[in-house]
């Protein structure tokens, strides 16, 4: 069974300053890793994904995340955020053969503060 | 395309009443997905179908709570009777799977209140 941990719920982080927002994951399998966005009064959007190779995956809205596979995190950054980039956050893994089922990390909401 | 579309957007209710959440996916999407997002347990994953037929209804909470999708374009889900603790959003995600990877696109969720 695979499971997300996201140790930060919630990031305060001034405007124009870098953001990390952590994500580890464990699975007995190999898994797709992905960020979600969620914005205030909205459904999840797909923001980035890991399917393989390059461990630097970068998404819409400058974002981009690092896999790392000894460590088993596929962290988030920002180098410079913006009061638009207000959300949540979520890091979601699915198994890349068997079971087509996502398994969502509880969230780490980010404020921008001006 | 009018991604994935959730009624009602709000639902308040009182307790011991039905409730029936609904949810048009993306046409010529063949996954569908139920989650439930409370403050305390986050984005759960109540049931989901393929083809209309529920895979895995495991995370459901109990009896009281019921899925269905009569066909490709619609699917219901049903709380008989409601208890404040179902008070959450509720949210319908859809996908055209072309591998483990294919994303879900959501609705933007249906918001119960059970006073």
């Amino acid at each position: 069974a695979q499971s997300v941990t996201q140790l930060d719920s919630q990031v305060p982080v001034f405007e124009e300053a870098p953001v990390e927002l952590r994500c580890n994951y464990s699975s007995s399998v190999s898994v797709y890793l992905f960020w979600y966005v969620q914005y205030p009064n909205q459904g999840l959007q797909l923001l980035l994904k890991y399917l393989s190779g390059s461990t630097l995956v970068k998404g819409i809205n400058g974002f981009e995340a690092e896999f790392n596979k000894s460590q088993t995190s596929f962290h988030l950054r920002k180098p410079s955020v913006h009061i638009s980039d207000t959300a949540e956050y979520f890091c979601a893994v699915s198994e890349t053969v068997g079971t087509y089922k996502y398994i969502f990390g509880t969230g780490t909401r980010l404020k921008v503060l001006a | 395309d009018a991604g994935v579309i959730q009624s009602p957007r709000h639902e308040v209710t009182e307790m011991g009443q039905e409730v029936t959440l609904r949810c048009k996916p993306i046409s010529g999407h063949d996954y569908l997905f139920w989650y439930r997002q409370t403050m305390m347990r986050g984005l759960e994953l109540l049931i989901y179908f393929n083809n209309n037929v529920p895979i895995d209804d495991s995370g459901m909470p109990e009896d009281r709570f019921s899925a269905k999708m009569p066909n490709a374009s619609f699917s219901t889900l049903k709380i008989q009777p409601s208890e404040p603790r179902d008070s959450a959003v509720y949210f319908c995600a859809s996908s055209l799977w072309t591998g483990n990877n294919s994303p879900l696109h959501f609705g933007n969720g249906t918001r119960l209140t059970v006073t």
